[in-house]
C-alpha cells in the first residue's frame, strides 16, 4: 500500500516557465514534508521543507504548497532552468514517531527543462 | 558536496556472502540514517542511529544490521546476500532527530551475482 504517490513519472518544461511537481499522500499523521532532487550518480539533495502548521514555504525559485485537507503537496519552480533537470522526490515524516528522519518517499518525478 | 562520505562506491559480490558499507556523517551531525533504493521499491528507510543509539527501524531484514560508533561513523552489515539485495544503499545524516533536513551521501551500489 503506497502511502505517498507522485503520479507523474515525468514532466517536460520550457526554460523560464513554471514547473509544478505533485505529491499525494494517504496518512494524515504525516506532519513534516520535504522535497529532494537527485542527479544521476549522486545522492538526493535537500531542496525545501514545510511543516503541517504552514501551507506555503518559499526559498528563492522554489515554493512548496501544502493542502492538508486534500493530502496534497506540490513544488513550484519559477523560473525553471536547464540545471533543474533531475529526479524530484517528496519525502514525508510521521507525527508522533521517534524519528523525523524516517521518511516515506514517493517514487519520484523526472523533470526535464528544455532550453 | 553534502559532506556525507560513503565507501565503497561500488561493491560486487556473490550470493551468500557478507559485506560492510561505511558512512561518515557531516561534521557535527549526530544522526545517521540508512536507506535502500531498488528499482521496484524506491527509497526505503532502513534504520536510524542517534549518537550511538538505535532510534528507529524500518523494514530492515534480519540479515542486515547496523551500528554507530563513538566517532559517529556508521556501518551497515549485510549478510547471507541474495540477488534481491542488489540496490543502491544511501547513508544520510542530520544534526538531530527532529525536523532537520537529511543530507545524503552518494551511495554504495551493491551488485549481488
Amino acid at each position: 500500500d503506497q502511502q505517498v504517490k507522485q503520479n507523474s513519472p515525468s514532466l517536460s518544461v520550457q526554460e523560464g516557465r513554471i514547473s509544478i511537481l505533485n505529491c499525494d499522500y494517504t496518512n494524515s499523521m504525516f506532519d513534516y514534508f520535504l522535497w529532494y532532487k537527485k542527479y544521476p550518480a549522486e545522492g538526493p539533495t535537500f531542496l525545501i521543507s514545510i511543516s503541517s502548521i504552514k501551507d506555503k514555504n518559499e526559498d528563492g525559485r522554489f515554493t512548496v504548497f501544502l493542502n492538508k485537507s486534500a493530502k496534497h503537496l506540490s513544488l513550484h519552480i519559477v523560473p525553471s532552468q536547464p540545471g533543474d533537470s533531475a529526479v524530484y522526490f517528496c519525502g514525508l515524516a510521521n507525527a508522533g514517531g521517534t524519528s523525523y528522519g524516517k521518511l516515506t518517499f514517493g517514487q519520484g518525478t523526472i523533470l526535464t527543462v528544455h532550453p | 558536496d553534502s559532506g556525507v562520505t560513503q565507501t565503497p562506491k561500488h561493491l560486487i559480490t556473490a550470493t551468500g556472502q557478507r559485506v560492510t558499507l561505511r558512512c561518515s556523517p557531516r561534521s557535527g551531525d549526530l544522526s545517521v540514517y540508512w536507506y535502500q533504493q531498488s528499482l521496484d521499491q524506491g527509497l526505503q528507510f532502513l534504520i536510524h542511529y542517534y549518537n550511538g543509539e538505535e532510534r528507529a527501524k524500518g523494514n530492515i531484514l534480519e540479515r542486515f544490521s547496523a551500528q554507530q560508533f563513538p566517532d559517529l561513523h556508521s556501518e551497515l552489515n549485510l549478510s547471507s546476500l541474495e540477488l534481491g539485495d542488489s540496490a543502491l544503499y544511501f547513508c544520510a545524516s542530520s544534526v538531530d532527530s527532529m525536523r532537520s533536513p537529511l543530507h545524503f551521501g552518494n551511495g554504495t551500489r551493491l551488485t549481488v551475482t
